[in-house]
Parts: structure tokens; sequence; C-alpha cells
């Protein structure tokens, strides 16, 4: 069965330091790949896409996230966290015909 | 470009009552969804449009619900006979077709049911 997976319920990371969530997927075939940001009484705002190509993409707000088709992952780094930054971060995967699967989100905290 | 817009923002009601949301989708995009979202839980896809067709239907989408988009613009999501399980965050997306899954979202009605 399909499914994206985010085994991080939450993340707690201090201002300035780096940050990586994690995302594992099961997919058929190479799905396409995204990140997205929810913050509170917000619209979810897609940060990042893979599609294909160079398997580590940049984002917006200074993210970036790398495919590993062996590991099947598409973790989400950021070098240097700033407090906007927290907020809940879902991956997610779909294919051209087929839907989009989210995972069950990460929530980051920011401390300062 | 006003994005994404669903109306209402958000909907209290009774058990039992009927309620409809809107979706006002960016307006050169052709396809439409509908997302369920729970607390703690990433959207859950509920049915897409492309134009006016309705193309997908989940397991999710009892037949108490009912999505329309009549004129392959804004699209409407009828609850009937609600219950309090439907209590949740609708999220609408909308996207151009040949950019598959690069989805806009709105900012979501939610939906209270007592």
């Amino acid at each position: 069965a399909q499914s994206v997976t985010q085994p991080d319920i939450h993340i707690t990371v201090s201002e300035g330091a780096s940050l990586e969530l994690r995302c594992n997927y099961s997919y058929g075939a190479t799905p396409y790949l995204f990140w997205y940001v929810q913050s509170p009484g917000q619209g979810l705002q897609l940060l990042l896409k893979y599609f294909s190509g160079d398997t580590l993409v940049q984002g917006i707000k200074g993210f970036e996230a790398e495919f590993k088709r062996s590991q099947s992952s598409f973790n989400l780094r950021k070098p240097s966290v700033h407090w906007s930054d927290a907020a809940e971060y879902f991956c997610a995967a779909g294919s051209r015909g087929f839907k989009t699967i989210f995972g069950a989100g990460t929530r980051l905290f920011v401390k300062a | 470009d006003t994005g994404v817009s669903q109306n209402p923002r958000h909907k209290i009601t009774k058990r039992g009552q009927n309620v409809t949301f809107r979706c006002d989708p960016i307006s050169e995009h052709n396809r439409l969804y509908w997302y369920r979202q729970t607390l703690g839980q990433g959207p859950e896809f509920l049915t897409y449009f492309q134009n006016e067709a309705q193309l997908e239907k989940s397991r999710l989408l009892s037949d108490r619900f009912s999505a329309e988009r009549p004129k392959g613009s804004f699209s409407t999501l009828e609850i009937q006979r609600t219950e309090q399980g439907d209590s949740a965050m609708y999220l609408c997306a909308s996207s151009l077709g040949d950019r598959e899954g690069e989805q806009f979202f709105g900012p979501g009605t939610r939906l209270t049911v007592l």
C-alpha cells in the first residue's frame, strides 16, 4: 500500500541550530515528493518538490531536501533554524494520475 | 492572483444537520481537490475534479458527502446528516493539470459537529 511516514511527531531545536525532518515513503514507482509547511490558521504552503533529476532540491525559506531512492527517503533540512520556522511540516508523495498522500506531520518547536 | 479561498472558515452545526462548504480555486487552475484533516494527522484525500468532471473519490467519501464543480470553477462540498465524526478541517487545493501534485491550498473550513 502507498504510504508516507514521518517518524517524528514533534521535534524541538534551538534557534540557529540545524534541522532535519525525516520522511520515508512506500510507493509503486518513484513518486513526486513534496514538503509542505502549515502554520496555525494558515493553509499548507509548498516548500519544495522533487519530480526528477538532481536529488538535492532547494526550496523556499532556506530549506532543502535530498531524495535517496535506496532508502525511500526524502528528508528536509535547514542549516540554521529561525523562530518563525515553528510550524507543522508535512511530507507528501504523488504521481501523475494518482492522488497525493500525506504523512501525519512533524511539529517543529523552536526554543530561544 | 488571490490564491485559493474557502468559505466559511468555521462552521458549527448540530448532529443531523446538513452543511455546505465552498472553494474558489486559483482562476487558471483546472484541477480542484478536497481533503479532510483531523487533529494530529495529515490531509486525507477525499475527491478531485478536472474542470467539471469528478475523476476520483476516496472510500472516505461516504454517500452522505457530495461534491460538485458545476462550471469548472468553484466547487462545493456538502455533508448531509452530519455526525460528530465529521468534525475536521476540510481543505481545498487547486493545481494546473500538467503539474500534477503541485497543489496550492486554501486556509480550510473547520467543521465542528455538536
